[in-house]
């Protein structure tokens, strides 16, 4: 058990909707970082919060969005969902801004109908 | 943007032989990481590199920071059956936050 709960483990949903993934970092973890994971690919970075404040931006589509909350717990939403976005979504966590260790989540798998 | 490459993309090895892999880039990296991805599951991280030129063990496996700080190499020994998976390396980029991930290695393991 890495110490970072991702919730929910499966979410399925259809075209045009919005769904919310969330993730709770390993506890003294400041940094978060949100990955998408299509099938039998590797991992395409998105977005990285630290104490609160977005802190790099990968391939992340506009119709995506984050944050990180006072008590460090981050969302990830997703909306005007296409069939492509189906893919497993991981959030990792870290101590530090850059240059630590990341530990994952079990990811969330999202398939969209 | 910063890319990392992984080689092999896959092998297939007997039980008991020894593993090679590697991956590198075209930007200098602050830190390499490894990880391993079984099939639905999160990467686990194995070893974690912070120092140009540095190695590394856990257990069977020992990795590399390369020296130019744009490579590193993983060497699994004496592979086993649990060792199947999807191999992984990761780092952040000189001057970026980043945390980008390669392109990975598939290990089959034939007993």
């Amino acid at each position: 058990d890495s110490g970072v709960t991702q919730t929910p483990k499966h979410l399925i949903t259809a075209t045009g909707q919005r769904v919310t993934l969330r993730c709770s970092p390993r506890s003294g973890d400041l940094s978060v970082y949100w990955y998408q994971q299509s099938l039998d690919q590797g991992l395409q970075f998105l977005i990285q919060y630290y104490n609160g404040e977005e802190r790099a931006k990968g391939n992340i589509l506009e119709r995506f969005s984050a944050q990180q909350f006072p008590d460090l717990h981050s969302e990830l939403n997703l909306s005007s969902l296409e069939l492509g976005d189906s893919a497993l979504y991981f959030c990792a966590s870290s101590v530090g801004k850059a240059n630590t260790e990341a530990f994952f989540g079990q990811g969330t798998r999202l398939t969209v109908v | 943007g910063q890319q990392l490459n992984q080689s092999p993309q896959s092998m297939f090895i007997q039980e008991g032989e020894d593993v090679s892999m590697n991956c590198t880039s075209s930007s200098i990296f602050n830190t390499w990481l490894w990880y391993k991805q079984d099939p639905g599951e999160g990467p686990v991280l194995l070893i974690a590199l912070y120092k140009a030129g540095e190695l590394t063990s856990n257990g069977r496996l020992t990795a590399q920071f390369g020296i130019t700080r744009k490579d590193s190499f993983l060497n699994i020994s004496a592979s086993i059956p649990s060792d199947v998976g999807i191999y992984f390396c990761a780092g952040h980029p000189s001057g970026t936050y980043k945390y980008i991930f390669g392109t990975g290695t598939r290990l089959k393991v034939l007993a």
